[in-house]
């Protein structure tokens, strides 16, 4: 069916530390995948994206890894810091063009 | 270069009653999407608007209606509204390409009492 979700509701990391957080995916039709950054009070952010032909993008402190055989995206952030403390999304968007979201991930930054 | 805009940034309202929130496209952007993101999950397509006709639609029953103007700005209604319906709607825009990348506004928190 259409559903995207996430491994885990909270991850906490150490200030400094790499981030990982996962998210499946269902529909294997799916070509698109985007990871969105949410604040509290705030509208998604776009983070980065990665379209099924490639199996790796990197942005600005951020790797987006989507593994097709067992319809697996993960999101890496390295040297996390303060800011980065937010609810992750992961989010595919089919060729219908509308972006279906998962459940999210909050992640929490320890000092 | 604004950004996508949403007003109100609140809003309450009672059961039975009707609302119309309102967003402003990204410069250069010509297709509105809307989502519903109730408290604590993941947002949820609703409809999609380009060319001014609703081109995509979501789970969502009749009494959740759209409509787009020529300068691109949207609008979304809601008749007869439910508990249910309190959540935050958020307005996404992206120019018309299959799979170009949608970004979201800040949202218009409703609250039905």
């Amino acid at each position: 069916g259409e559903s995207v979700g996430l491994h885990l509701p909270t991850l906490s990391v150490q200030e400094g530390d790499n981030s990982i957080i996962n998210c499946a995916y269902s529909n294997s039709a799916s070509d698109y995948f985007i990871w969105y950054k949410q604040e509290s009070g705030k509208g998604p952010q776009f983070i980065i994206d990665i379209r099924s032909n490639m199996d790796k993008r990197q942005g600005q402190r951020v790797t987006v890894l989507l593994n097709k055989t067992v319809k697996h995206l993960s999101l890496q952030i390295a040297a996390t810091q303060p800011g980065d403390s937010a609810v992750y999304f992961c989010a595919e968007n089919p060729r219908d063009d509308k972006i279906i979201f998962g459940k999210g991930t909050r992640l929490h930054i320890l000092p | 270069d604004a950004g996508v805009t949403q007003s109100p940034t609140h809003l309450i309202k009672t059961r039975g009653q009707q609302v119309t929130l309102r967003c402003s496209p990204k410069s250069g952007h010509d297709t509105v999407s809307w989502y519903q993101q109730a408290l604590g999950q993941g947002p949820q397509f609703i409809f999609q608007y380009y060319e001014e006709e609703e081109r995509q639609r979501g789970n969502f029953p009749d009494r959740f209606s759209g409509h787009q103007f020529p300068n691109y700005s949207s609008e979304l209604n809601v008749n007869a509204l439910l508990l249910g319906d309190s959540a935050l709607y958020l307005c996404a825009s992206s120019t018309r390409q299959v799979q170009e990348t949608q970004y979201f506004g800040p949202g218009t928190r409703l609250l039905v009492l």
